[in-house]
């Protein structure tokens, strides 16, 4: 059974980058899937982030676009979120989702997210 | 803010039924893309309950149902229980943003 883990630093300065990694277990990010990110402010809504394909397409949020990169590591298992020039606005619960490569494209497994605060 | 609009919230007593309505526009469910739709209990992880409209995922119980018609969607839960207490979301896809989008989710409260 595939499982996601979010890992990376819970607190990001502002105006810095936020760098985010998820661990693909019980499976290969080389299957035919797609890994996205998506976030969720405290006490708002989902927000999708962008994903990544693992022969390196992406597709990207277009009012996160120009912040954005998306990358996958095939060796490790793992792909990984970069988002620059944080803001307050960017503090949430980061996510990590599979979506299978299908018409459907439905997010059918979920890390347990992990909360990143902007903060000085 | 989110192009796919549901009811902040909605209640029921024990054994009732609710509905919780998902409405977009002709770029998103009016172009025919799928909907589908998560349950988020609280402090955990969104969950897939309902996929490609009215289908339910392995282990999803069939109080859980779906369906698409137009611009908008419904989720319908039959025989609510008090473990049903969540936040709801629906998400499809948006031509004109080119991106997936969620819903602005609902909270289901069992009375």
């Amino acid at each position: 059974q595939v499982q996601l883990q979010e890992s990376g630093p819970g607190l990001v300065k502002p105006s810095g980058t936020l760098s985010l990694t998820c661990a693909v277990s019980g499976g290969s990010i080389s299957s035919s899937n797609w890994w996205s990110w998506v976030r969720q402010p405290p006490g708002k809504g989902l927000e999708w982030i962008g994903e990544i394909y693992h022969s390196g397409s992406t597709n990207y949020n277009p009012s996160l676009k120009s912040r954005v990169t998306i990358s996958v590591d095939k060796s490790k298992n793992q792909f990984s979120l970069k988002l620059s020039s944080v803001t307050a606005a960017d503090t949430a619960v980061y996510y990590c989702a599979r979506a299978p490569d299908t018409k459907l494209h439905a997010f059918d497994i979920w890390g347990q997210g992990t909360m990143v605060t902007v903060s000085s | 803010q989110s192009v796919l609009t549901q009811p902040p919230s909605v209640s029921g007593a024990p054994g009732q039924r609710v509905t919780i309505s998902c409405t977009g526009s002709s770029s998103n469910i009016g172009a025919g893309y799928d909907v589908h739709w998560y349950q988020q209990l609280p402090g955990t992880a969104p969950k897939l309950l309902i996929y490609g409209n009215s289908n339910r995922p392995s282990g999803v119980p069939d109080r859980f149902s779906g369906s698409k018609s137009g611009t908008s969607a419904s989720l319908a839960i039959s025989g609510l229980q008090a473990e049903d207490e969540a936040d709801y979301y629906c998400q499809s896809y948006d031509s004109s943003l080119s991106g997936y989008v969620f819903g602005t989710g609902t909270k289901v409260t069992v009375l």
